[in-house]
């Protein structure tokens, strides 16, 4: 396995515009997690699914955002309308719950700048 | 809410020197506690992780941490710095059961001199 892969690794993108990022986690990982990080700053959680449920989303997560990650595989992350205050990385992670509860592992993000 | 405080934002230090990253954070619950390491324009890589046990727990590429729960604490130390070392370093914090929804600190950016 190659870990968690994250396509398009950067993308620009015009302000209005609807951009979608891919995550692939971990074959066996059934929890899939997307975070924001803007510069200079930690990592914020933005959501998170189980299988193909989504089971939390964070207030950071405005109703420009969706997520979906249909079949309990691949997620992907949509912005529409773009801001230039979306530029940031967004990095994707997954994890193991039940057998046994793992750490999480990062893809190493998609670096979004709305221009 | 639970939160996770990295003082320090920018360390330099002197390639063999030791070093110390400090972390605390602040939760109810046994926290669930993880230092990852970030090249530039690169995702997380995990050095270590406490959950329970021995509060001195050992990392990747020399790196250990001690969790101090009177202190609320979680520094992270190596002996002898590499120069491949420099880099960011994040504390984070599961509060629940789920170890990928974290908490993360600002960061501590970490140079090395030669």
């Amino acid at each position: 396995d190659t870990g968690v892969s994250q396509d398009p690794r950067h993308k620009i993108t015009k302000r209005g515009q609807n951009v979608t990022f891919r995550c692939d986690p971990i074959s066996e990982h059934n929890r899939l997690y997307w975070y924001r990080q803007t510069l200079g700053q930690g990592p914020e959680f933005l959501t998170y699914f189980q299988n193909e449920a989504q089971l939390e989303k964070s207030r950071l997560l405005s109703d420009r955002f969706s997520a979906e990650r249909p079949k309990g595989s691949f997620s992907t992350l949509e912005i529409q309308r773009t801001e230039q205050g979306d530029s940031a990385m967004y990095l994707c992670a997954s994890s193991l719950v039940r057998p046994m509860n793992t750490e999480a592992f990062f893809g190493q993000g998609t670096r979004l700048t709305v221009v | 809410a639970q939160s996770v405080t990295q003082p320090d934002i920018h360390i330099t230090v002197s390639e063999g020197a030791s070093l110390e990253l400090r972390c605390n954070y602040s939760y109810g619950a046994t926290p669930y506690l993880f230092w990852y390491v970030q090249s530039p324009g690169q995702g997380l890589q995990l050095l270590l992780k406490y959950f329970s046990g021995d509060t001195l727990v050992q990392g990747i590429k020399g790196f250990e941490a001690e969790f101090k729960r009177s202190q609320s604490s979680f520094n992270l130390r190596k002996p002898s710095v590499h120069w491949s070392d420099a880099a960011e370093y994040f504390c984070a914090n599961a509060g629940g059961t789920s170890y990928g929804k974290l908490t993360f600190g600002q960061g501590t950016i970490l140079t090395v001199h030669p």
